[in-house]
């Protein structure tokens, strides 16, 4: 079935430096891509979300990019903050019949914002 | 978004006993998931609850050991049966909301403790 996988599993940055953050996926139909933050003990927010007809979305200082060509789509961070120290998720939609809505989800990012 | 609530937001069990979760939507929802997480974990989808139909789980998981209830739009329950340490994890609920089935937004959590 589909998968996806993110890289890297930890990343360390300094304050003010940019995050990226990146998924490979296998199903070419795949038409929507969110990210999760997930603090520590709290619940997973969805952060932003991409669909397969666009190819960059941009909420202040995050952006996703969708590459549908090569199969990856990369959550960027611009001018890290320490409360940007989270889990990141990417996941994504399969449009296989049986997929019963549900999201396929990737093993998850610690980002560490060094002060 | 909707706000999402659950109970308990943990518990420490003893093995072989079972307990149950509630997850309160203040809006109805069509689309209620339940996922299990461990620590330092992705999220694992337990099961899809539907209000008029049953449950449909996914593989390793039983309606036997996880049963689910969803009598309603706004309420799910879902009940960890017969526990092991093992079922130490938090167990999360969501809704699908918003432009389309694919966007979740996710309960507090629940951890749950097996001794």
């Amino acid at each position: 079935g589909e998968n996806v996988e993110q890289h890297p599993s930890t990343l360390s940055v300094q304050e003010g430096d940019s995050a990226v953050i990146k998924c490979t996926y296998s199903d070419s139909a795949s038409n929507y891509f969110p990210w999760y933050k997930q603090e520590l003990g709290k619940r997973p927010q969805l952060i932003i979300d991409i669909r397969s007809n666009v190819g960059e979305k941009k909420d202040q200082r995050i952006a996703v990019t969708l590459n549908k060509t090569a199969k990856h789509f990369s959550l960027h961070i611009t001018e890290t903050q320490p409360e940007d120290s989270a889990v990141y998720f990417c996941a994504l939609f399969p449009t296989r019949m049986d997929s019963n809505y549900q999201l396929i989800w990737g093993a998850g990012t610690k980002l560490i914002i060094k002060p | 978004s909707a706000v999402i609530s659950q109970k308990p937001s943990r518990d420490i069990c003893q093995r072989g006993t079972s307990l149950t979760i509630q997850c309160q939507v203040d809006s109805q929802v069509t689309m209620m998931f339940w996922y299990r997480q461990q620590p330092g974990q992705s999220l694992t989808l337990i099961a899809t609850a539907n209000q008029g139909s049953e449950a449909t789980y996914e593989s390793g998981f039983v309606i036997d050991k996880f049963p689910i209830s969803r009598p309603n739009l706004t309420f799910s329950t879902l009940t960890v049966s017969n526990m092991s340490p093992e079922d130490s994890s938090i167990y999360l609920c969501s809704v699908a909301q918003g432009r389309g089935p694919y966007e979740q937004y996710f309960g507090p959590g629940t951890r749950l403790t097996v001794t």
